[in-house]
């Protein structure tokens, strides 16, 4: 079954200390990832993809295969990184599998 | 620059009733998809339209249709509204020479309430 897990709802943490927001993914092709974000009062909007290996905005995630995950880390987060992120999974480039998300508040 | 976007923003119905929630692609995005987000809940795939004719499709049920139009515009459609049809109605096009990376451009939403 193709499945993406986000363990954690919330994430707090304070400005200037590490983030790492935990994705697993359950797919038995090769996949394609994405950290998609939403910040209060916008949509949707992709962050970064896998296989581009980009680090946007301080973030970076690197596909772990062997342990099936897909973690988003930033080493100093901001008070403005605070927003929903989801993890989603392509399949067949036809539909994107999302996780439940993860919200991340950082406190100044 | 996305420039997808949807009408209407709000809605109110009560069960049984249809409804139907527009979206409008950027020109040259030829890939719909149509997201249900429920509270709490990560975007969940309904179905997706490339050149007007359905291209795949999620776990939802017959009462959950859709058109894409020639212009980019598109519609989602459900019939017989049932209370857990309560969600935020997510489009997201995609260009026709996107790579391979999917990455979709998403609407602001459509909050569909059911009474």
């Amino acid at each position: 079954a193709q499945r993406v897990t986000q363990p954690e709802k919330l994430l707090s943490v304070f400005k200037g200390a590490p983030v790492e927001l935990k994705c697993n993914y359950s797919y038995s092709g090769s996949p394609e990832l994405f950290w998609y974000v939403q910040y209060s009062r916008q949509r949707l909007q992709l962050l970064l993809r896998h296989i581009s290996r980009e680090s946007i905005k301080g973030f970076t995630a690197d596909l772990n295969k062997g342990e099936t995950s897909f973690h988003l880390k930033k080493p100093f987060a901001q008070e403005e990184d605070s927003a929903m992120y989801y993890c989603a999974l392509s399949v067949n480039t036809d539909k994107l599998i999302f996780g439940t998300g993860t919200r991340l508040q950082v406190f100044p | 620059e996305t420039g997808v976007t949807q009408s209407p923003t709000h809605l109110i119905k009560t069960r049984g009733q249809q409804v139907t929630l527009r979206c409008s692609s950027q020109s040259g995005h030829n890939t719909v998809s149509w997201y249900q987000q429920a509270l709490g809940q990560g975007p969940q795939f309904i179905f997706q339209y490339y050149r007007e004719e359905e291209n795949g499709r999620g776990n939802f049920p017959p009462r959950f249709s859709g058109l894409q139009f020639p212009n980019y515009s598109s519609e989602l459609n459900v019939n017989a509204l049932e209370l857990d049809d309560s969600a935020l109605y997510l489009c997201a096009s995609r260009p026709l020479y996107a790579s391979s990376y999917n990455e979709q451009f998403f609407g602001p939403g459509t909050r569909l309430t059911v009474l």
